[in-house]
């Protein structure tokens, strides 16, 4: 069972190009989030989406949209992308619900650096 | 404003020894705290996690203590392997909306033989 895959796994782009990243969660969880890891800085939530349908702001928003196509996938794109937007990207999903242990599951990441 | 702090970016330990890794937090609302492992070029993994209700948690190798009045909780790793070299990271939610996870900045394990 693949869990949650992120596509692409590496890629690098030009100031100002856009691009999406991908994730598939097969476990029909609930929950689904973006995360990006920076050195010194952990991980920061950037959207999240508690359920099909639905999207919310996280900590670091700006310079981001997402959508949640369907129970299965949650893209995030980056519109006109910046050198601050250099890191790795984490999506991750989570069942939720009443009795919830909260444990997310991560896809391997994805590597972007914006030159 | 760092919820969630992890103080120690590294943490070196002798194979067999103790590892103990640790985590502060400010917002009292937080009632569930989790521990995640994470290799080079993979996801973190759940690795164990602990409620409020409780001050300690075990699995295996592994235990979890909470020390609410110091909003401060540490993993212990008992006996340390060569395995456990990772990345750890601490987060910790609150009953609010989507139970997001508010993670800690991480602290390097590596074990030595």
């Amino acid at each position: 069972n693949a869990g949650v895959t992120q596509t692409p796994k590496f890629q690098v782009l030009k100031t100002g190009q856009s691009m999406t990243l991908q994730c598939a969660q097969d476990m029909n969880h609930n929950s689904m989030y973006w995360y990006r890891q920076d050195p010194g800085m952990g991980l920061r939530l950037i959207y999240y989406s508690a359920s099909e349908g639905t999207t919310d702001k996280g900590e670091v928003p700006n310079g981001y949209n997402v959508s949640r196509l369907n129970k299965r996938e949650f893209s995030l794109r980056l519109e006109s992308a910046a050198p601050s937007q250099t890191s790795v990207y984490f999506c991750a999903s989570q069942k939720g619900g009443t009795g919830d242990n909260y444990g997310y599951t991560f896809g391997s990441g994805t590597r972007l650096t914006v030159v | 404003d760092q919820q969630v702090k992890q103080n120690s970016p590294s943490l070196s330990v002798q194979e067999g020894r103790i590892s103990i890794l640790n985590c502060d937090y400010t917002n009292s609302m937080f009632d569930y705290f989790l521990w995640y492992k994470k290799y080079p070029a993979e996801g973190p993994t759940f690795l164990i996690s602990i409620s409020s209700i409780k001050d300690k948690n075990e699995d295996g190798r592994f235990t979890v203590f909470l020390n609410k009045s110091a909003k401060h909780l540490s993993l212990h790793i008992v006996p340390s392997q060569p395995g456990d070299s990772a990345v750890y990271f601490c987060a910790a939610s609150g009953l609010q909306g989507a139970q997001k996870l508010v993670f800690g900045q991480g602290t390097r394990l590596t074990i030595n033989p």
